[in-house]
């Protein structure tokens, strides 16, 4: 089956350490996005990735990084200079052009205690 | 920077009533794209509008794209409890790949 996959499904975390969200596609997408969603407050973009070894930045990108090493792979870490990082985080990917539908994983939800 | 506002953000109503979600921007869209998240889920891709003025059909639901690109509603007639979910907007931005989202409508339906 083709799809997008994320993991783990729910994750805690102490306060202070880093921590990696999955997300792998099988789609043969060439873009990739990382969205964090809060109660009221939609989908925000935290980072993009348009094509393999290059990602750019989104709305909310601080306290955040990530890597495109490979087309399949999008992995987001998340800092510890991530001020308020409970949250649930959404990965999609789409097709090449800019008229092309997302794609969502079924999300991460990070706790930090 | 670019926002997409949607209003409202609640909507409680009986089964059999119709129901609309609005969209405004900002800024002029290129295209604007209709999502569906219902309760523990992800977002799921409803449909796509490209042309100024475009209106699209699916089933009970009609979707508009306003002559300036600015704006879009989502309607739904005789709403049934299958219904329930949150929809959001989201709007295009030529050559940049991203979508802004709006910050969606929770759909509440009492049966």
């Amino acid at each position: 089956d083709g799809g997008i996959t994320q993991s783990p499904k729910y994750l805690f975390r102490k306060e202070g350490q880093n921590v990696t969200l999955s997300c792998e596609q099988n789609l043969n997408h060439d873009a990739m996005y990382w969205y964090r969603q809060d109660p009221g407050q939609g989908l925000r973009l935290i980072y993009y990735s348009q094509i393999v070894n290059d990602f750019q930045k989104g709305d909310i990108a601080e306290g955040y990084s990530v890597s495109r090493e490979k087309k399949e792979s999008f992995p987001l870490t998340v800092t510890s200079a991530q001020k308020n990082p409970t949250a649930f985080y959404l990965c999609a990917s789409k097709l090449a052009g800019g008229y092309n539908e997302q794609f969502f994983g079924p999300g991460t939800r990070l706790t930090v205690l | 920077g670019q926002q997409v506002m949607q209003i409202p953000q609640y909507q409680h109503v009986q089964e059999g009533e119709d129901f609309t979600t609005y969209c405004n921007s900002s800024t002029t869209l290129s295209n604007i794209q209709w999502y569906k998240q219902r309760p523990g889920g992800h977002p799921v891709f409803l449909i796509q509008l490209v042309k100024s003025g475009e209106v699209k059909k699916q089933k009970r639901l009609t979707f508009q794209f306003g002559e300036a690109k600015k704006n879009s509603s989502l309607h739904i007639t005789a709403t049934q409890t299958t219904d329930v979910g949150t929809y959001f907007c989201a709007g295009g931005l030529s050559n940049t790949g991203k979508l802004i989202f709006g910050q969606g409508t929770t759909l509440q339906v009492k049966p």
